[in-house]
């Protein structure tokens, strides 16, 4: 299995852009999660999903944030309009059956907003 | 809320030590522990899965603790090797199935 594919691996954007990361997990995994890291805050769930469902989006940081998963091989993360304070690696992992069990992360993106 | 502490930051010891990495969490109401490391620019691999109602898991030269009840879990990492150096994460997964992670505990093992 190639695991939890992640692009870009880099972005780099300005201020004021819309900028969308997207994720696929592993087949046969049923939820996918987004989590941001940072130096100061380190990793954060930003929201789940189980079978496609937004299950969490509690972390999620403000209204410029939203993540759809419209189906099972397949999720985005997009930031519109994006703010330098965004710049981050965002990481997606999936399970087999929900937050409780084993997570596979992908290799995330880096992003810098300028 | 849940926080999860692991300290020290950081941690550097000679080739060959055997050593354990500390993780504390504020609230036993856990479903399980997990270890993850990092390596720089990398994602996380997960280590080792313990379940609440387990006290530890082992994997090669890994071995993992959890005692739920003082919200604490260390991570044994016997006849250590430079190939060891990472970041090493320690997250619970709560009542309300979030996973909440520490800020981890970047090792460096020296030849």
């Amino acid at each position: 299995d190639a695991g939890v594919i992640q692009s870009p691996r880099h972005e780099v954007t300005e201020m004021g852009q819309e900028v969308t990361l997207r994720c696929k997990p592993i087949s046969g995994h049923n939820s996918l999660f987004w989590y941001r890291q940072t130096m100061m805050r380190g990793l954060e769930l930003l929201i789940y999903f189980n079978n496609n469902v937004p299950i969490d989006d509690s972390g999620m940081p403000e209204d410029r944030f939203s993540a759809k998963m419209p189906n099972a091989s397949f999720s985005t993360l997009k930031i519109q309009p994006s703010e330098p304070r965004d710049s981050a690696v965002y990481f997606c992992a999936s399970s087999l059956k929900g937050a409780g069990y084993e997570q596979y992360f992908g290799p995330g993106t880096r992003l810098t907003v300028t | 809320k849940q926080e999860v502490t692991q300290i020290p930051a950081a941690l550097s010891v000679p080739e060959g030590e055997n050593l354990v990495l500390n993780c504390s969490f504020t609230d036993s109401a856990i479903y399980n522990l997990q270890w993850f490391r990092q390596d720089p620019g990398k994602g996380l691999t997960s280590l080792l899965l313990i379940q609440s109602s387990q006290r530890e898991q082992t994997s090669g030269r890994l071995n993992a603790s959890l005692d739920k009840s003082s919200g604490r879990s260390t991570l044994y990492i016997a006849a250590s090797q430079p190939g060891d150096s990472a970041t090493y994460l320690c997250a619970v997964t709560g009542a309300n199935s979030k996973l909440t992670f520490g800020k981890g505990i970047t090792l460096s093992v020296r030849p």
